[in-house]
């Protein structure tokens, strides 16, 4: 069973378009993460958010927690090649920090 | 170095052999997680080492796998009689007990199982 359901699977965009990626759930988690993946090495945090309703700004980068707790987004705005790789969103239940459940991964490309 | 370390990168055996991947983590990280990535699939958890707790082992996919966590660092992830099914990216993580939850990954351990 998957718990978290990640939208879309494959992304492949022009550089300066924007782009929007969907982590949904029907479960209640207290903090959600988002990772950023490349090849051949472990995933790096980009963000973690904790408030219902919270927004969370990295430049072009914003995050989103639903406000029931059970989804989230990111939008990356004027896309870069630089921004290529595999985003994960990654849901934390109650205090059990570091058991994350993950979800299936957006692989993004974009194209100069 | 001052990341997780993960020993062998890429692992290639024949079925029904034994595997041991090995992890050390950051310095001062008393928090230890093995974590698999099979292609086109998420993370999924395998086990989580807490100080000198008791090993939550509750992602183990089977009997055939186990790890363990000597003197509080370095961590081993024996898989016995290897699968097919076990061909996947073996990613340890590890952090500080009582943060706000972030994991440090290592590269992570390709296994292929022929």
């Amino acid at each position: 069973t998957q718990l978290l359901e990640q939208s879309p699977q494959f992304l492949s965009i022009q550089e300066g378009e924007n782009l929007t990626v969907y982590c949904n759930s029907s479960s209640v988690f207290s903090s959600l993460q988002w990772y950023r993946q490349e090849p051949g090495e472990g995933p790096v945090l980009l963000v973690t958010v904790v408030t219902g309703g919270e927004v969370k700004k990295l430049k072009r980068l914003t995050f989103q927690f639903g406000d029931a707790r059970k989804d989230s987004s990111l939008h990356i705005t004027a896309a870069q090649p630089g921004d290529t790789g595999l985003y994960l969103c990654a849901g934390v239940r109650g205090t059990s920090y570091g058991k994350l459940t993950f979800g299936q991964g957006t692989i993004l490309t974009v194209h100069p | 170095g001052a990341g997780v370390s993960q020993s062998p990168s890429n692992k290639v055996t024949e079925k029904g052999k034994d595997v041991e991947l090995r992890c050390d983590p950051i310095s001062g990280h008393t928090a230890l997680y093995w974590y698999r990535q099979s292609l086109g699939q998420g993370l999924e958890f395998l086990i989580y080492f807490q100080g000198n707790s008791a090993p939550d082992k509750s992602g183990l996919p089977s009997d055939r796998f186990s790890a363990e966590r000597t003197g509080g660092s370095v961590s081993t992830l024996t898989i016995q009689r290897t699968q097919q099914e076990d061909s996947a990216v073996y990613l340890c993580a590890s952090n500080r007990q009582g943060n706000t939850g972030e994991l440090f990954f290592g590269e992570g351990s390709r296994l292929t199982v022929l």
